[in-house]
C-alpha cells in the first residue's frame, strides 16, 4: 500500500523567509509520481508540482523549488522568498500507475507573518 | 482556463437525507474521482470514474455512496440516508487520462449533516 508521511505539522516564518516542507513516501511500485497540492483558507486544492519517479532532477519554478531523492524516498518542497499569501495547507500526495489515485499526507500548515 | 465546478459550495442536510453533490469536470478530461476531507483531517480518495463505470473504490465507498455520470458533462455523487460523520468537504478532480499528468480539482462541496 502506498503512504505519504509529512512529518511537520506547522511552520510559521516571517515574510521572505525561505520555507522547506519534508515528504517521504511509500510504494512498493517503480513507477509513480509525487505531487504538491496547496490549500489556501479559501478551501479549494490547488496543484502546485508534478514529478516522475524516474526523472530526479530537481527544478526550480518560480519561487517554488523541489527536491526528490528517490533514495531516500523524500520530496521535498521549498518556497524561497516567503510571502503572506503563501500561507495555506501544503499536501505532498503520491499516485501509482495502476490507479492514478493520489494518497494524501497529512499536509503541513504553512503561516507566513507580515 | 478550463477548470472543474462543483455545485453547490455549501451544503446542509438533515441526517437520515440523500444529497447529489454535482460536478462538472474538465471537457477533454477521462477519469474522474471523489475525494472527501473531514474539517482539519487529510483528503481521503474516495472513487475513481473511467469509461463510464467505476474504476476503483476505497473502503469508504461503502452501499450508501454512488456515482453516475448521467451524460456527457455532469459527474455527480450521492449519499444516501446521510450521517453526521459525513459532513466534510467533497472534491471533485479530473485528469486527462494520458501519461504524467496531474488531476485538477473542484473548489469542494462543504456539506453539514445535522
Amino acid at each position: 500500500a502506498q503512504k505519504v508521511t509529512q512529518a511537520q505539522t506547522e511552520i510559521s516564518v516571517v515574510e521572505k523567509e525561505d520555507v522547506t516542507l519534508d515528504c517521504v513516501y511509500e510504494t512498493r511500485d517503480t513507477t509513480y509520481y509525487l505531487f504538491w497540492y496547496k490549500q489556501p483558507p479559501s478551501g479549494e486544492l490547488v496543484f502546485l508540482i508534478r514529478r516522475n519517479s524516474f526523472d530526479e532532477q530537481n527544478e526550480i519554478s518560480g519561487r517554488y523549488s523541489w527536491n526528490f531523492q528517490k533514495s531516500t524516498s523524500s520530496f521535498n518542497f521549498t518556497i524561497t522568498a516567503s510571502q503572506v499569501v503563501d500561507s495555506a495547507v501544503y499536501f505532498c500526495a503520491l499516485s501509482e500507475v495502476k490507479d492514478y489515485k493520489l494518497s494524501f499526507g497529512a499536509g503541513t500548515t504553512v503561516t507566513v507573518r507580515a | 482556463e478550463p477548470e472543474v465546478t462543483q455545485t453547490p459550495s455549501h451544503q446542509v442536510t438533515q441526517m437520515g437525507q440523500e444529497v447529489i453533490l454535482r460536478c462538472v469536470p474538465i471537457s477533454n478530461h477521462l477519469y474522474f474521482y471523489w475525494y472527501r476531507q473531514i474539517l482539519g483531517q487529510k483528503v481521503e480518495f474516495l472513487v475513481s470514474f473511467y469509461n463510464n463505470e467505476i474504476s476503483e473504490k476505497s473502503e469508504i465507498f461503502d452501499d450508501q455512496f454512488s456515482v453516475e455520470r448521467p451524460d456527457g458533462s455532469n459527474f455527480t455523487l450521492k449519499i444516501r440516508s446521510t450521517k453526521l460523520e459525513d459532513s466534510a468537504m467533497y472534491f471533485c478532480a479530473s485528469r486527462i487520462g494520458q501519461l504524467n499528468t496531474e488531476a485538477f480539482f473542484g473548489q469542494g462541496t462543504r456539506l453539514t449533516v445535522v
